[in-house]
């Protein structure tokens, strides 16, 4: 079951904030945030187990609300470098084939 | 570590023409992962390997082959090449699936005409 990844497109101007946002129909196990850039591979930012737990690295944070099966990704005073695409991942709880299942992506644009 | 290498980076096929995709990995990773990515798309999950002589199918199996023989290596084959392959491949690896980061190789550009 893919996950849903809103909004779809976001431009920023330097120094501004967005969000992005993460659900899935289904009960979670963990999920995985990447980024890609154009013509490059995806690059690993974070997992979040069930639990909760809010992470962060330098600017970029994510939270994982369980009760919802909802993560949303932070991404605070962002800077020229932080465009490109952001894909979640998610696990889901049940299953024996823990397989990670990416959105569609949500394409990031900074602005200078 | 020269983490996850593919080979080759772009390749032109013709229709029902054969192929493999190499991938090698150094971390002695025990997950190994194909993905396809089509253009303005997510990646699907072609087939993934839980360790050597052990492979499964993942979401879009179809039209492709995988055999896992070593720890290291992981090659992706298609067989009588379609239009539809057309995209990019990823291989990755992992320690685990569920809790540890994949590591991606750079991709291998496939198109079928």
């Amino acid at each position: 079951q893919q996950p849903v990844q809103s909004p779809q497109a976001v431009i920023l101007r330097e120094g501004e904030d967005a969000v992005i946002n993460c659900s899935s129909s289904k009960a979670l196990y963990s999920v995985h945030w990447y980024r890609q850039k154009h013509g490059e591979a995806p690059v690993f930012l974070m997992i979040l187990l069930k639990g909760g737990e809010q992470k962060g690295h330098e600017k970029i944070s994510a939270s994982f609300n369980e009760k919802k099966q909802q993560s949303s990704l932070y991404l605070t005073a962002s800077q020229l470098s932080y465009s490109g695409t952001y894909f979640c991942g998610t696990v889901l709880s049940s299953g024996s084939a823990r397989q990670l299942t990416f959105g569609s992506g949500t394409q990031l644009t900074v602005l200078p | 570590n020269a983490g996850v290498t593919q080979t080759p980076k772009f390749r032109i096929l013709k229709i029902g023409q054969s192929m493999t995709l190499q991938c090698t990995q150094d971390m002695n990773h025990n997950y190994m992962y194909w993905y396809r990515q089509d253009p303005g798309m997510g990646l699907k999950l072609i087939y993934y390997s839980v360790g050597a002589g052990i492979t499964d199918k993942g979401e879009v199996p179809n039209g492709y082959n995988v055999s896992r023989s070593t720890t290291e290596d992981f090659p992706l084959r298609l067989e009588l090449a379609a239009p539809s392959q057309t995209s990019v491949y990823f291989c990755a690896s992992s320690y685990f699936t569920d809790s540890y980061e994949q590591y991606f190789g750079p991709g291998t550009r496939l198109t079928v005409t």
